[in-house]
């Protein structure tokens, strides 16, 4: 039980280009879901809580504009990086709330040429 | 403040022989602990938590920690490495339900054949 899944697990684009990352909770409901950004050999950065039926809260130095985050069922997040840019590249992991755990995802690799 | 240090950023053992990997933690209130497996490219899967039960908890693959309050300390076991167990290990503290957790910089660990 307890399964994340996210959709695309890799995807490439173009400078400019916008890009969706899905996150869903397969076999349970989350209100709190969370979206992480993992550097090479580097632990992961939380970006953004995302609440169901709410905005969700970004962390300092994160863009909103450029991140956007919608969490409109309790199972479904997406992740939008709008006007990407190759800096933008990295692997993107979002995360589900059951009680006190987080299950994660498997994690999207995204590189912006 | 809330913190997780685990002491190791590299750990090597030889297979067959046990792994050890340490995790500190400083939190104003009650935690729960948790580890993490990460392999390359993948998402992050839970090995065991800690949730104020049983101090010595159990998890899959044959991996254990012991949560001692009075050491602030939380570090993984296991009796006898196998090759399969080469990956980077977070461990996470959760210390107020269902709030953003706070990560370790993580181990890497390395298993000698």
């Amino acid at each position: 039980g307890a399964v994340v899944s996210q959709h695309p697990s890799w995807v490439i684009c173009k400078s400019g280009t916008s890009v969706k990352i899905e996150c869903r909770s397969l076999d349970f409901q989350a209100t709190t879901m969370f979206w992480y950004r993992q550097f090479p050999k580097q632990s992961l950065m939380l970006m953004a809580t995302s609440n169901e039926g709410s905005k969700a809260t970004y962390e300092q130095g994160v863009e909103k504009d450029k991140f956007l985050i919608n969490h409109a069922s309790l199972t479904l997040s997406t992740l939008t990086v709008t006007s990407a840019h190759p800096e933008d590249s990295s692997f993107y992991i979002c995360s589900a709330s059951l009680g006190e755990t987080q299950y994660f995802g498997p994690g999207t690799r995204l590189l912006v040429l | 403040a809330q913190s997780v240090t685990q002491l190791d950023s590299h750990v090597s053992v030889s297979e067959g022989t046990p792994v050890l990997l340490r995790c500190n933690y400083s939190s104003s209130y009650s935690p729960s602990l948790f580890w993490y497996v990460q392999h390359p490219n993948k998402g992050l899967q839970l090995l065991l938590k800690y949730t104020s039960a049983a101090t010595l908890v159990k998890g899959i693959n044959g991996f254990e920690a012991e949560f001692k309050k009075s050491e602030t300390s939380f570090h993984l076991t296991k009796p006898s490495a196998h090759m399969s167990d080469a990956a980077e290990y977070f461990c996470v503290m959760n210390s107020g339900g269902y709030q953003k957790v706070t990560f370790g910089i993580g181990t890497k660990l390395q298993v000698i054949p």
